[in-house]
């Protein structure tokens, strides 16, 4: 069974650069796509972007400009850093995975992200 | 972006029977899933593919449509089933709707 772990830090300041990490457990990242998806509080889940099984990757055109993703298949772990964060990209930040025609079907626990100063 | 619209709130009695709509601003063919989601926990999926229940997923809930109108039905409802629920498509980029806080007379 997969499971998915996100770690990162929960304040950061105005217009610093956001770090996550995703540990996925139970399943190769060169077999796996893994999503993230983060939600401000009392609204919906946005996707922001996502790191293909074959390391290829694609972000939300809203956010492409300060997003990036990664990976590393030793560790099986998926980065994500945002720059130029501001108020309003406090939420939760989600690792998905997602299964075939897009389904996000897993979830990780979720990270809380609070930015300011 | 392909935006869905989700009806904001509902409020029935248990062992009522509830339909939640979801309609997309263009045709997602079938790439149309459901989420259940509580305070406090990650979302849940439900239905994938428009009608297609989860495993481990009560036979309670179930999914329909295609194109650009979808409906979750909860039958019956338990005072459990109190949470949001997220429609999301996966046609083009995923989105998804804004969700519909389903709340137990």
């Amino acid at each position: 069974q997969v499971q998915l772990k996100e770690s990162g830090p929960g304040l950061v300041q105005p217009s610093e650069t956001l770090s996550l990490t995703c540990t996925v457990s139970g399943f190769s990242l060169t077999s796996y796509s893994v999503s993230w998806v983060r939600q401000p509080s009392g609204k919906g889940p946005e996707w922001m972007g996502r790191m293909w099984y074959d390391g290829d990757t694609a972000y939300n055109s809203a956010l492409k400009s300060r997003l990036s993703i990664s990976r590393d298949t030793s560790k099986n772990q998926v980065f994500l850093k945002m720059n130029s964060l501001q108020t309003d990209d406090t939420g939760t930040y989600y690792c998905t995975g997602i299964h075939t025609m897009g389904i996000t079907a897993d979830w990780g626990q979720g990270v809380m992200v609070t930015v300011s100063s | 972006d392909t935006v869905l619209t989700q009806s904001p709130a509902l409020a029935v009695s248990p062992g009522e029977r509830v339909t939640i709509s979801c309609r997309a601003s263009e045709s997602v063919s079938t790439l149309m899933h459901w989420y259940q989601q509580k305070p406090g926990q990650q979302p849940k999926l439900l239905i994938y593919l428009a009608s297609n229940l989860e495993s481990g997923v009560p036979a309670r809930f179930s999914g329909s449509g295609s194109g650009t109108d979808f409906t979750l039905t909860i039958d019956p409802v338990e005072a459990d089933d109190t949470a949001t629920y997220y429609c999301q498509q996966s046609w083009n980029d995923p989105t998804f709707g804004a969700g519909t806080k389903l709340e137990l007379k």
